[in-house]
């Protein structure tokens, strides 16, 4: 069965610094992947995906992730975090034959430092 | 843009009323979902719905059932409310895909039963 695992519960990152956020899937074949933001009160946005071709794919607000399939991840990036960015971050990965049903982790929820 | 619309932002219920949670969305998606979110659980699948009246049981069907009569509109009934029932509820659109498109949410139903 595909799922998705997201290590860490909550993150603390003083702003300015550098942030990944870890996901790791696991799917027989290429999965799609995506990364969701949700701010407080609010419904999940999608930051971006990857569906084929280049591993490194950037999306909305500065982010970037990078699929790696020797290690089954996809890890999220920002080279600078803003006190913006402090929200919950969701992985998920779509699996063939599931009629567009997503597989979510469980979210990282990240603070920002001033 | 595609716009899912929930129709409560907050509702308080008493143990025992039937509830129904409405969503719409305005891009013609062939799939729709309900998720109930609860911290440290992530986002748990309900209901989906992958075409007009038709519908299938996700991870935690048990005590709701759905409703879609019209392509654009995906009804979640709560048959008899129960405080463990307490909880966000969000919904969400795609286009039909085999493996797995981008859902888009709306802002969720923050539900109260007491």
């Amino acid at each position: 069965a595909q799922s998705v695992t997201q290590p860490d519960i909550h993150i603390t990152v003083s702003e300015g610094a550098s942030l990944e956020l870890r996901c790791n899937y696991s799917y027989g074949a290429t999965p799609y992947l995506f990364w969701y933001v949700q701010s407080p009160g609010q419904g999940l946005q999608l930051l971006l995906k990857y569906f084929s071709g280049d591993t490194l794919v950037q999306g909305i607000k500065g982010f970037e992730a990078e699929f790696k399939r020797s290690q089954s991840s996809f890890n999220l990036r920002k080279p600078s975090v803003h006190w913006s960015d402090a929200a919950e971050y969701f992985c998920a990965v779509g699996a063939r034959g599931s009629q567009g049903n997503l597989i979510f982790g469980k979210g990282t929820k990240l603070s920002v430092k001033p | 843009d595609v716009k899912v619309t929930q129709s409560s932002r907050y509702l308080v219920k008493r143990t025992g009323e039937k509830v129904f949670l409405e969503c719409v969305q305005d891009m013609d998606h062939e799939n729709m979902f309900w998720y109930r979110q609860d911290p440290g659980l992530g986002l748990r699948l309900i209901y989906f719905s992958y075409d007009v009246k038709m519908k299938e049981k996700g991870d935690i069907p048990e005590g709701y059932s759905v409703s879609r009569e019209k392509k654009e509109r995906f009804s979640l009934i709560l048959e008899s409310a129960s405080t463990n029932q307490t909880s966000m509820y969000l919904c969400a659109s795609s286009l039909s895909g085999v493996f797995g498109d981008e859902q888009f949410f709306g802002p969720g139903t923050r539900l109260t039963v007491l």
